[in-house]
C-alpha cells in the first residue's frame, strides 16, 4: 500500500530565504509519480511541481524544485526566495501508474510560516 | 484558464438529512474524484470516477456515498442521511490524462448540526 509521510507538522522560514519541506514514501510500484500542492488559508489546493519516478532530473517550477531522492524514497520540495504569500499548508502527494484510477494519496501536510 | 468549479461553497444542514455537492469538471477532462479534508487534517481519497463508473473507493466511501455524472457535465456526491462527522471541506477533481496532475475545486464546505 502506498503511503506519504510529511514529518513536519509546521515551519518557519524569513522572508527571501530558502527553505525545504520533507516529503518521504512507500511504494512497492516501480512506476509512480510525486506531487506537491499548496493549500492557503482560503482553502484551495494549488499545483505546484511533479516529479516522476523515472526523471532523471529533478523537477524545478519557478521558486520551487523538487529534490528527488529514489534510494531513499524522499520527494522534499525546496522553495527559493522565500515570500509572505508562500504561508500556507504544502501537501505532499503520490500516484501509483498501476492504480487503475489513478488516485492520489496525501501526506498529512506542512504549515509554512513565512515571517518578514 | 479552465477550472472545475463547485456549488455550493458552503452548506448547512441538519443530521439525518440529505445532501447533493456539484461539480463541473474541466470540460475535456475524464477522470474524476472527489476528496475529504476534514478541518486541520490531512486531503483524503473517497472515490474516482471514469467511463461513467467508479474506479475506486476507499473505505470512506461507504453506502452512504454515492457519485454520478448525470448528464457528462455535472459529477455530483451524494450524503445520505448526514452525521456530525461528516462536517468537512469536500473536493472536487478532475484530470485530463493518466499521467496529469488533478486540478481542483475550491471546494465545498459542509457542516452538519
Amino acid at each position: 500500500a502506498q503511503k506519504i509521510t510529511q514529518t513536519q507538522p509546521g515551519m518557519f522560514v524569513q522572508e527571501k530565504e530558502a527553505v525545504t519541506l520533507d516529503c518521504t514514501y512507500d511504494t512497492s510500484d516501480q512506476s509512480y509519480g510525486l506531487f506537491w500542492y499548496k493549500q492557503p488559508s482560503s482553502g484551495e489546493m494549488i499545483f505546484l511541481i511533479y516529479q516522476g519516478s523515472y526523471d532523471e532530473q529533478n523537477a524545478t517550477e519557478g521558486r520551487y524544485s523538487l529534490n528527488f531522492q529514489k534510494a531513499r524514497k524522499s520527494a522534499n520540495l525546496v522553495i527559493s526566495a522565500s515570500q509572505l504569500g508562500d504561508s500556507a499548508m504544502y501537501f505532499c502527494a503520490m500516484r501509483e501508474w498501476g492504480n487503475q484510477g489513478g488516485k492520489l494519496i496525501f501526506g498529512q501536510g506542512t504549515e509554512l510560516s513565512v515571517k518578514p | 484558464e479552465p477550472e472545475v468549479t463547485q456549488t455550493p461553497s458552503h452548506q448547512v444542514t441538519q443530521m439525518g438529512q440529505e445532501v447533493i455537492l456539484r461539480c463541473v469538471p474541466i470540460s475535456n477532462h475524464l477522470y474524476f474524484y472527489w476528496y475529504r479534508q476534514i478541518l486541520g487534517q490531512k486531503v483524503e481519497f473517497l472515490v474516482s470516477f471514469y467511463n461513467n463508473e467508479i474506479s475506486e473507493k476507499s473505505e470512506i466511501f461507504d453506502d452512504q456515498f454515492s457519485v454520478e455524472r448525470p448528464d457528462g457535465s455535472n459529477f455530483t456526491l451524494k450524503i445520505r442521511s448526514t452525521k456530525l462527522e461528516d462536517s468537512a471541506m469536500y473536493f472536487c477533481a478532475s484530470r485530463g490524462r493518466l499521467t496529469g496532475e488533478l486540478f481542483f475545486g475550491e471546494g465545498s464546505r459542509l457542516t452538519v448540526l
